[in-house]
């Protein structure tokens, strides 16, 4: 049971080029979720998704796009990138109704902007 | 919409000394409250959680939490704290099934800093 799988762990791209970060759970979690994670921010969610084809904005979306085509995966892409996108992106997920029990954390993606 | 607020960003404390990390929460309906841990470079690792019922929780590692819904509040306790305990806590909240969000908020964070 590998969890939450996040990859690539560190990549470093250049202003303007696109990636995707890539998201995948074996646990049939429904409720998944994209975090970032800067200095004295703490954690601010990008988007979430609630079911396959079923996606929505969190609090800081702008420049990320998202889409959910099977349960198990949750992609999160940069189209154009920035330096104000340096930063460590968390993937998160956690069963409908039993949302309650906390989520799951993948072990994170640190991403640079250059 | 929920928001939450840890009211310390650095806590140190001596070794086997107790520890407070306090957190307030603010939310137009019910919400479900956590504490996670993330040691340096790592992910975030559930460290309890109150849903409902008794108000002190007790989670992994010797960390309790008491819910207070007067003073909204969720704040960590540790009555020995370890060196190993060096990380960076976070209390979240999620509001209550049919609430309408599914949306995990988080504090900034505290660090906690042990010193032998």
């Amino acid at each position: 049971n590998a969890g939450v799988t996040q990859t690539p762990k560190f990549q470093v791209l250049k202003t303007g080029q696109s990636m995707t970060l890539q998201c995948a759970q074996d646990m049939n979690h429904e409720y998944m979720s994209w975090y970032r994670q800067d200095p004295g921010m703490g954690l601010r969610l990008i988007h979430y998704s609630v079911g396959a084809g079923i996606t929505d904005q969190g609090e800081v979306p702008n420049g990320y796009n998202v889409s959910r085509s099977t349960t198990e995966d949750f992609p999160l892409r940069l189209l154009s990138a920035a330096p104000s996108q340096t930063s460590v992106y968390f993937c998160a997920s956690s069963l409908p109704g039993q949302g309650s029990y906390g989520y799951t954390f993948g072990s994170g993606t640190r991403l640079t902007v250059v | 919409a929920q928001s939450v607020t840890q009211l310390d960003s650095q806590v140190p404390v001596f070794e086997e000394a107790p520890v407070e990390l306090r957190c307030n929460y603010s939310s137009s309906v019910s919400v479900y409250l956590f504490w996670y841990v993330q040691y340096p470079n790592q992910g975030l690792q559930l460290l309890l959680k109150y849903l409902s019922g008794s108000t002190l929780v007790k989670g992994i590692n010797g960390f309790e939490a008491e819910f207070n819904k007067s003073q909204t509040s969720f704040h960590l306790r540790k009555p020995s704290v370890h060196i190993s305990d060096t990380a960076e806590y976070f209390c979240a909240a999620f509001p209550i099934p049919g609430a309408g969000s599914y949306q995990l908020t988080f504090g900034k964070g505290t660090k906690l800093s042990v010193i032998p």
